[in-house]
């Protein structure tokens, strides 16, 4: 069955520290991924996504991911983070009925 | 505005007792899921409709649980004798297909067992 694993359940940064996030998935076959993040109160939202292509992959705000097939990693990444991405962030693994599976979650918190 | 829509946002009743709760997806989404989300875990995958037809069901979702989506817009889900572990955010999400679409979240119904 597939999986997702994100490595940090909480990271701590100040205003302008540079951020990248682990998740490596189990999947070995051809594979969807996301990252989603929800802000404090509210719902999941689309940060970005992979299909094919490129594996570097710009999403909103200012976040991209890379995906590393050989690592079967998909690590989320900001040059420089504000006070508004604190947020919790969920790495995703599209499933075969097209649902998502999702890792447990990182939290980050930045520091003004 | 997420444009998915879920009532109520929170809901406590005593154990034992039968809960329901309503998604109003996207409406030209023909893809509707629900998912289950506790205490420190990402959400988990219960069951989704292709339009009102309910392809697929995970094994958390017991027998107690019940989804409908009668008319291939919005969709219930119901659980019979509520139990302590019961207790979750409880999402839905739609999409207008699967693989290489975005699925868009509502905000979630909180459910508390006391």
């Amino acid at each position: 069955a597939q999986s997702v694993s994100q490595h940090n359940h909480h990271v701590i940064l100040s205003e302008a520290a540079s951020l990248e996030l682990g998740c490596n998935y189990s999947y070995g076959g051809t594979v969807n991924l996301f990252w989603y993040v929800q802000y404090p109160g509210q719902h999941l939202q689309l940060l970005l996504k992979y299909f094919s292509g490129d594996p570097l992959v710009k999403g909103i705000k200012g976040f991209e991911a890379e995906f590393i097939k050989s690592k079967f990693s998909f690590n989320l990444r900001k040059p420089s983070v504000q006070w508004s991405d604190t947020a919790e962030y969920f790495c995703a693994v599209g499933g075969s009925q097209g649902n998502l599976i999702f890792g447990k979650g990182t939290k980050l918190s930045v520091k003004p | 505005d997420t444009g998915v829509s879920q009532n109520p946002r929170h809901k406590i009743t005593k154990r034992g007792q039968n809960v329901t709760f309503r998604c109003d997806p996207i409406s030209e989404h023909n893809r509707l899921y629900w998912y289950r989300q506790t205490l420190g875990q990402g959400p988990e995958f219960l069951t989704y409709f292709q339009n009102e037809a309910q392809l697929e069901k995970s094994r958390l979702l017991s027998d107690r649980f019940s989804a409908e989506r009668p008319k291939g817009s919005f969709s219930t889900l119901e659980i019979q004798r509520t139990e302590q572990g019961d207790s979750a955010m409880y999402l839905c999400a739609s999409s207008l297909g699967q693989g290489r679409t975005e699925a868009f979240f509502g905000q979630g119904t909180r459910l508390t067992v006391v």
